[in-house]
């Protein structure tokens, strides 16, 4: 079993939608929760971090973690076609042998169509 | 401009040649990270190191190896003992995570290996 798993898709929806992304993690040394885009041959690049259960809000975007579940999403608002990349959930792990270890899931292919 | 450099951006090997791939940060970052991503895979771990001279695996580390001599330099060698290479490789480093604000990771460009 994967320590993240995450949906790969390919997910696809009209422009204005709510997206929903989810990953879900199996190790509780995990404590930090991160989201990156990306765009296709390039790097990963930072959408929103996470430390604590509950929700982060950036713009139209929300991150939400739920540790007891060990469930993560990421929720986009008012979808635009320039959102259309890849979508990675990663866990940081903050305890044991394995600390400052930083994992993704398979990474979830979003397409905007408008 | 401050951030992570990968080079070279494309590259072709020979099967049964090492190549090193190179990965330099300006961040003065002191954790650096190696992952190799395939369709349909995500990015997987292969070495990982959270200061100078100290690495450790990830989850495919077989058939690379990395040296870790100065701060700012992470290296990742792909050896000849990789049955699959072809993958394109990401760099990435962050300050160590022992503080929930600076566990960031930033990452290269990429180096896209195919052998030929």
């Amino acid at each position: 079993q994967k320590e993240v798993e995450q949906d790969p898709g390919p997910l696809s929806v009209p422009e204005g939608a709510i997206v929903s992304l989810n990953c879900t993690y199996s190790n509780s040394a995990f404590q930090y929760f991160m989201w990156y885009r990306q765009y296709s041959r390039k790097g990963p690049e930072l959408l929103m971090y996470t430390y604590s259960s509950g929700n982060k809000e950036d713009g139209r975007f929300t991150a939400q973690v739920d540790k007891s579940s060990k469930y993560i999403s990421l929720f986009i608002r008012d979808s635009q076609p320039s959102d259309s990349a890849t979508y990675l959930c990663a866990s940081l792990n903050a305890g044991g042998t394995s600390y400052g270890k930083l994992t993704f899931g398979q990474g979830t292919i979003l397409t905007v169509h408008p | 401009d401050g951030g992570i450099t990968q080079s070279p951006k494309y590259l072709f090997r020979k099967e049964g040649q090492n190549v090193t791939l190179s990965c330099e940060q300006n961040l003065n970052h002191d954790a650096m990270y190696w992952y190799r991503q395939d369709p349909g895979q995500g990015l997987r771990l292969i070495y990982y190191s959270q200061i100078v001279n100290d690495f450790q695996k990830g989850d495919i580390a077989e058939g690379y190896s990395v040296s870790r001599e100065k701060k700012e330099s992470f290296p990742l060698t792909v050896t000849s003992a990789q049955k699959n290479p072809t993958a394109f490789y990401l760099c990435a480093s962050s300050i160590t995570g022992s503080r929930p604000t600076n566990t960031e990771a930033f990452f290269g460009q990429g180096t896209r290996l195919t052998v030929v």
